[in-house]
């Protein structure tokens, strides 16, 4: 099956600065790579995602790059602020299984 | 985006009771999923609820510890049984529109003494 794996699993930051969370995947038909935010006491959140078929995607102060070859997929956060603090999570699937493996988690804390 | 609601949001039980965990969404889902997230852990999905016929369960996880229902499409309950101390996690149920995309809701947090 898929083994997804995140790094670092602790990221701290000053505010304003970047952030950068890797994850790689070991199954090569994975074709979909969701980022989810999960706050203290709280579900994980959608944040962004990418599908096989794009390198990269942006969305405001957060983009996503892919390189399939390689097998893993970056999480950029820019301009990053106090409430980026939280634990984010990587995932992959194959769209014709529905499931969704987890990386293990970064904690990233933005200093103020 | 679908939204997830869970009943309850936490509970302390003894060892040896069950509690089911409710999961609403608030439209009509193809899939809904239930994973299990112990204390500063990723997320382990527990199975896929089906509707209309027996849930799927993943490697490690049996219809007798957590049996779970899906009587429609938008409604789930899973049933955490005979529980032990080493049942304390949070439990997630998500959704999706039918495609892998997946939301979660809010989560319950129990705690087995």
């Amino acid at each position: 099956g898929e083994n997804v794996e995140q790094h670092p699993s602790t990221l701290s930051v000053q505010e304003g600065d970047s952030a950068v969370i890797k994850c790689t995947y070991s199954d090569s038909a994975s074709n979909y790579f969701p980022w989810y935010k999960q706050e203290l006491g709280k579900g994980p959140q959608l944040i962004i995602d990418i599908r096989s078929n794009v390198g990269e995607k942006k969305d405001q102060r957060i983009a996503v790059t892919l390189n399939k070859t390689a097998k893993h997929f970056s999480l950029h956060i820019t301009e990053t602020q106090p409430e980026d603090s939280a634990v984010y999570f990587c995932a992959a699937s194959n769209t014709g299984a529905n499931n969704l493996f987890f990386g293990t988690g970064t904690r990233l804390t933005v200093i103020p | 985006s679908a939204v997830i609601s869970q009943k309850p949001s936490r509970d302390i039980c003894q060892r040896g009771t069950s509690l089911t965990i409710q999961c609403q969404v608030d439209s009509q889902v193809t899939m809904m999923f239930w994973y299990r997230q112990q204390p500063g852990q990723s997320l382990t999905l527990i199975a896929t609820a089906n509707q209309g016929s027996e849930a799927t369960y993943e490697s490690g996880f049996v219809i007798d510890k957590f049996p779970i229902s899906r009587p429609n499409l938008t409604f789930s309950t899973l049933t955490v049984s005979n529980m032990s101390p080493e049942d304390s996690s949070i439990y997630l149920c998500s959704s999706g529109p039918g495609g892998e995309t997946q939301y979660f809701g809010p989560g319950t947090r129990l705690l087995v003494l």
